[in-house]
């Protein structure tokens, strides 16, 4: 099983400029998050998923959107990029329900915006 | 909102005890977990706390008290690969029922020779 895989690793933006970040995940989790972290700083939630088709939004939500049209795949994208969202992006996924909520996550995203 | 609080940075020799402590505020509290990262890799599960008292995990420990909104993460015989940045996160849990887990700002732990 790969886990949670995300694409692409490494991406550079100019302001203004467009990306959609791709989470994908093979163990059949109903949740799935995307988190952003700082440098020096904890994981952000972003915008989360309960299911297929259904989406809600995190802590940081601004300037960010997101869509889970299949149960596997969470999308995260930046219509207008800003160099304030020059982060390492994050995405988990998780079983639902009473467990202990435990996150798997992916190898993160490096975004530079200039 | 939720709140969460720990020490920015731990420093500890090679096979010392250190414990990272955790204060909460949150509502609608459902667990307490601990994550470890090293640098330039992703956050991996340490260990969670659903009710009062300490699990046990290897050299891992972590302890919760709900009364006092508190837990710590006790490491035992420190190895220089323990050198990471270990986060507390409270899980809790809305009127949706959409489990989310809110993270602290982390503590940097150095193991020293």
């Amino acid at each position: 099983n790969a886990g949670v895989t995300q694409t692409p690793k490494f991406r550079v933006l100019k302001t203004g400029q467009s990306m959609t970040l791709l989470c994908a995940q093979d163990m059949n989790h109903e949740y799935m998050y995307w988190y952003r972290q700082d440098p020096g700083m904890g994981l952000r939630l972003i915008h989360y998923s309960v299911g297929e088709g259904t989406t809600a939004k995190g802590e940081v939500p601004d300037g960010y959107n997101v869509s889970r049209l299949k149960k596997q795949n969470f999308l995260l994208g930046l219509e207008s990029a800003a160099p304030s969202q020059t982060s390492v992006y994050f995405c988990a996924s998780s079983y639902s329900g009473l467990e202990t909520g435990e996150l798997f996550f992916g190898e993160g995203s490096r975004l530079t915006v200039l | 909102g939720q709140s969460l609080e720990q020490p920015s940075e731990v420093t500890a020799v090679e096979g010392a005890i250190v414990q990272i402590n955790c204060t909460y505020q949150t509502s609608g509290f459902y667990g307490l977990s601990w994550y470890q990262q090293h640098d330039g890799g992703a956050p991996t599960f340490l260990s969670y706390n659903g009710l009062d008292g300490l699990e046990e995990t290897g050299r891992f420990s972590s302890f919760l008290s709900r009364s006092d909104s508190y837990g710590y993460l006790l490491l035992q015989e420190l190895q220089m690969k323990d050198s990471a940045s270990y986060f507390c996160a409270v899980r809790d849990f809305y009127n949706t029922n959409a489990g989310k887990s809110t993270f602290g700002d982390g503590t940097t732990l150095t193991v020293k020779p």
